[in-house]
């Protein structure tokens, strides 16, 4: 079973220009998650649709961030325009069961994103 | 590959030994708590899981143990290995919602 996908891996922008990620779920997982994780800390809940709906999106900064996920598969999440705090690792995630409360995420390896 | 935590709190063992991880909660309605291990340069990978109906749940070489009256988790590694090194979350999960909240990681280090 292949895992879940991202690109790019790394990206290195400056302040104010417009940055995109994009993930690829394990195939058949119809929840999806973006966390960013600022070095030396845990992953942070931005995001999280369930097919192609927003569940979650209380701690994404709305002003700049955006995502979406058409057709329920493929995500992208965006951001516009960039501050040096956004420098972080962006982890999509997937998970299958809709129901059950004890689901298992499965994360992708990562953007590094850097604004300079 | 890129560094996951810099300034983590850091557990160093002998090969062989027996590691113990801890992680203190503060949310009481969590139902559902996972270790996820992290190695430098890729994202958090399932360890364990325990609901929170349980006290203790065993895995290969791994065990979890739930104290919910002091909200406190731990992640036991029998014959802890150099391929454990990495840093370790703890995440728990409030009722009625599905995404995780994540405890700020320990780093294992192994010495052989």
């Amino acid at each position: 079973e292949a895992g879940v996908a991202q690109s790019p891996r790394y990206k290195i922008i400056e302040k104010r220009q417009s940055v995109a990620f994009w993930c690829n779920p394990i195939s058949g997982h119809a929840t999806l998650y973006w966390y960013q994780q600022i070095l030396g800390q845990g992953p942070k809940l931005l995001i999280q649709f369930q097919n192609n709906g927003v569940v979650d999106d209380s701690q994404l900064p709305k002003d700049r961030f955006s995502a979406e996920r058409l057709k329920g598969v493929d995500s992208t999440l965006k951001i516009q325009p960039a501050k040096l705090e956004d420098s972080a690792v962006y982890l999509c995630a997937s998970s299958s069961r809709q129901d059950s409360s004890t689901d298992t995420q499965y994360f992708g390896p990562g953007t590094r994103l850097t604004v300079l | 590959g890129e560094s996951v935590g810099l300034h983590l709190p850091t557990l160093s063992v002998q090969e062989g030994d027996n590691s113990i991880i801890n992680c203190a909660y503060s949310n009481s309605a969590s139902d559902y708590f996972i270790w996820y291990k992290q190695e430098s340069g890729k994202g958090p990978q399932f360890i364990i899981d325990i609901r929170s109906n349980m006290d203790k749940r065993q895995g290969q070489r791994v065990t979890v143990l739930l104290n919910k009256t002091v909200k406190h988790l731990s992640l036991q590694i029998a014959a802890t290995q150099p391929g454990d090194s990495a840093v370790y979350f703890c995440a728990e999960r409030d009722t009625g919602r599905r995404a995780l909240t994540f405890g700020s990681g320990t780093r294992l280090q192994v010495q052989p």
